[in-house]
């Protein structure tokens, strides 16, 4: 599976848009992009995934750039409980094949 | 709403002792996985099972074993505890691929400690 690179932290304010970006620049056709949220001390949560269209979801928008090298994820209000480590993973077939690499630390400043 | 239910949240044992980590879920799902989360070392995958009596072995599977005996049930097994073995355990379950990419629905973990 590709491998994907994300900033260890990024700061937000509350009320605003969090972009999280994603590198996933050796991503081949048939791989999908998915994003999982751990609040600390919880399990991950599923956000969304896309193939290479744009996603919207109740909880996000997720935006691939048209050679599918990267992403943004889309918080468009972010809330203090949205603090948390935001996982991109790059997923060719079962969820067996997930790696959860380090993410980023979201932190949503009051 | 989905639920997946880990027995414990935290856990403290021993040395030496045979531990079971108990992981429910409520969604029918076909597949349970087991991964344990270590600070530096991300989720790493220890045990997972497609269907009732079915198991295969992750990345680390080595000290762990796991019964499936229901479809709603997946149990993780530490023989014999060891200090190394100390960590978050995480369960998860997703429905069977059906071509359309499995998404992950995740326990609230078992932080366990063994002295």
């Amino acid at each position: 599976d590709a491998k994907t690179t994300q900033p260890p932290s990024m700061d937000c304010a509350e009320g605003r848009a969090a972009n999280l970006p994603c590198n996933h620049s050796t991503i081949s056709g048939n791989e999908y992009v998915y994003w999982y949220r751990q609040i600390h001390s919880q399990g991950p949560q599923y956000i969304i995934h896309g193939l290479k269209n744009n996603e919207t979801n109740e909880m996000a928008s997720l935006i691939i750039t048209e050679d599918r090298k990267s992403s943004t994820l889309i918080l468009p209000h972010a809330t203090l409980r949205d603090t948390a480590v935001y996982y991109c993973i790059v997923q060719k077939g079962s969820a067996r094949q997930l790696t959860f690499g380090s993410g980023t630390q979201l932190t949503v400043l009051p | 709403d989905v639920k997946v239910t880990q027995s414990s949240r935290y856990l403290v044992k021993r040395t030496g002792e045979k531990v079971f980590l108990e992981c429910v879920q409520d969604m029918d799902h076909e597949n349970m996985f087991w991964y344990r989360q270590d600070p530096g070392l991300g989720l790493r995958l220890i045990y997972f099972s497609y269907d009732v009596k079915m198991k295969e072995k992750g990345d680390i599977p080595e000290g762990y074993s796991v019964s499936r005996e229901k479809k709603e049930r997946f149990s993780l097994i530490l023989e014999s505890a060891s200090t190394n073995q100390t960590s978050m355990y995480l369960c998860a379950s997703s429905p069977r691929m059906t071509g359309k990419r499995e998404k992950l629905f995740f326990g609230s973990g078992t932080q366990l400690s063994v002295l």
